[in-house]
């Protein structure tokens, strides 16, 4: 079964700084994807960025991007220019790729709680 | 227009009673989820349906019977509740198909069930 590690249970940071988050997973399948999901404090599962493990290129979306390690099943986040508002628990996930038919689940990490300090 | 939205958003019950959660996506997605975070956060998957079936049945107490009238709707209904049954409970839906790699979750908003 895949699993999911985020080690960090908390981290924080300085408005305008960057921080960097960090996902390892176990697999032994090659195709999947991977996400992050963001939950600020009203609880709502926001889709953050997602990457696709046959894609080399890192993921990318705004202040946010990922560093994709596929041999060392490696899945960091990167958050650059950070605002009060990206303040939340963030949640790295993991979906077969193979799944399909209503099986694609997906495998979370444990979370980050992330501070961000004015 | 809410993608994914779920009645009620607050449920406080006592042991013993028999509660239901309502999933709706106006998304068009054929597959929907249940998810459910504890009180250390950590969320884990317990059902999903893809067209009206049942496909994902993880370890969960038979006290738990999901419903899907239709595609849209996914609904969750709980017997004999119990205190460890408080958590937020989170609907899913995806889209697949045909020669189509879906990988997107859209989650709804969650209700947070408390058992008194």
């Amino acid at each position: 079964a895949q699993t999911v590690t985020q080690s960090q249970p908390e981290m924080s940071v300085q408005e305008a700084e960057t921080v960097t988050l960090s996902c390892t997973y176990d697999t032994s399948e090659s195709d999947y994807y991977l996400f992050w999901y963001k939950q600020p404090p009203s609880r709502q599962m926001i889709l953050v960025i997602r990457q696709e493990a046959y894609k080399q290129q890192n993921a990318t979306e705004n202040r946010f991007s990922v560093n994709f390690q596929k041999a060392a099943k490696s899945f960091s986040l990167k958050i650059s220019d950070s605002q009060l508002g990206d303040a939340a628990m963030y949640f790295c996930a993991y979906r077969s790729a193979l799944a399909q038919g209503g099986s694609e689940k997906l495998v979370f990490g444990k979370g980050t709680k992330l501070t961000v300090n004015p | 227009d809410t993608a994914v939205s779920q009645t009620p958003k607050y449920l406080v019950t006592q042991m013993g009673n028999d509660k239901s959660i309502k999933c709706e996506q106006n998304l068009g997605h054929d597959t929907m989820y249940w998810y459910k975070q504890d009180s250390k956060k950590f969320l884990k998957i317990m059902f999903s349906y893809n067209n009206k079936e049942l496909i994902i049945n993880e370890t969960v107490p038979n006290r738990f019977s999901p419903k899907s009238p239709d595609k849209a709707h996914l609904n969750l209904h709980i017997n004999s509740l119990e205190l460890g049954d408080s958590a937020v409970y989170f609907c899913a839906s995806s889209q697949e198909a045909p020669g189509y790699r879906t990988d997107t979750q859209y989650f709804g908003p969650g209700t947070r069930l408390t058992v008194l």
